[in-house]
């Protein structure tokens, strides 16, 4: 089973511009979270779909950014325009279900670096 | 959410026991304590779970106390592939917008001495 995949590994921009992090959840987990780490600070919730549809996005720090996940199947996180502060380490995750009980499987990250 | 205490840092020899507390004084009935790991370059993984009584996996143990307000990781055997941080999260059982989110603290970093 392939696991959840992130693309880019790295991306590198400048202040201003808009940047696109595109993830593939597992193969029929409905669930799928993005998180951040910034700054050296801890990992922080941003959003969770289920399916198409966003389910609790508490997490999302402004409206520079714009998660979406047509067709439930991968799900894309743009910056437009990014910011210094944007800067870090952003995961996905995903999940079967989203109870409790349920692991989630995390990627292994897209570094933003913004200049 | 509930908070989670952790040490910074531990040391353990290769091939050693490893044994990595949390507290969490203010947990409440219903809260799930959940392990991640979390690799060097690597996202996090999940660990173990566990509510009241004790559990084991293929990954390590979960030892929690009488009173659930601490719990303790255990590695049976570490190994060099174990260096990581660990993170101890609570997790609410009940359904909700927002109770599906894992709370992440600063974790506790692992270093295996081979």
């Amino acid at each position: 089973e392939a696991g959840v995949t992130q693309f880019p590994s790295h991306s590198v921009i400048e202040k201003g511009q808009t940047v696109t992090l595109r993830c593939d959840p597992i193969s029929g987990h409905d669930n799928l979270y993005w998180y951040r780490r910034v700054m050296g600070k801890e990992i922080k919730f941003l959003l969770h779909f289920v399916k198409e549809s966003k389910q609790d996005e508490s997490g999302m720090p402004n409206n520079r950014f714009l998660a979406e996940r047509t067709g439930g199947t991968y799900s894309t996180l743009k910056v437009q325009p990014a910011e210094l502060e944007d800067s870090g380490v952003y995961f996905c995750a995903s999940s079967r279900d989203a109870g409790t009980y349920n692991e989630q499987f995390f990627g292994p990250g897209t570094r933003l670096t913004v200049l | 959410d509930a908070k989670t205490t952790q040490p910074n840092s531990m040391e353990s020899n290769e091939e050693e026991p490893v044994h990595l507390p949390c507290n969490h004084s203010t947990i409440s009935g219903t809260d799930y304590i959940h392990w991640y790991r979390q690799l060097p370059s690597q996202g996090p993984e999940y660990v173990i779970h566990g509510l009241t009584s004790n559990v084991n996996n293929r990954m390590a143990s979960l030892a929690i106390a009488e009173d659930r307000k601490s719990s303790t990781l255990i590695l049976h055997r570490a190994t060099l592939r174990d260096a990581a941080v660990y993170y101890c999260i609570l997790r609410a059982a009940y359904s909700g917008a927002g109770s599906y989110q894992l709370t992440f603290g600063k974790g506790t970093k692992l270093s295996v001495i081979p």
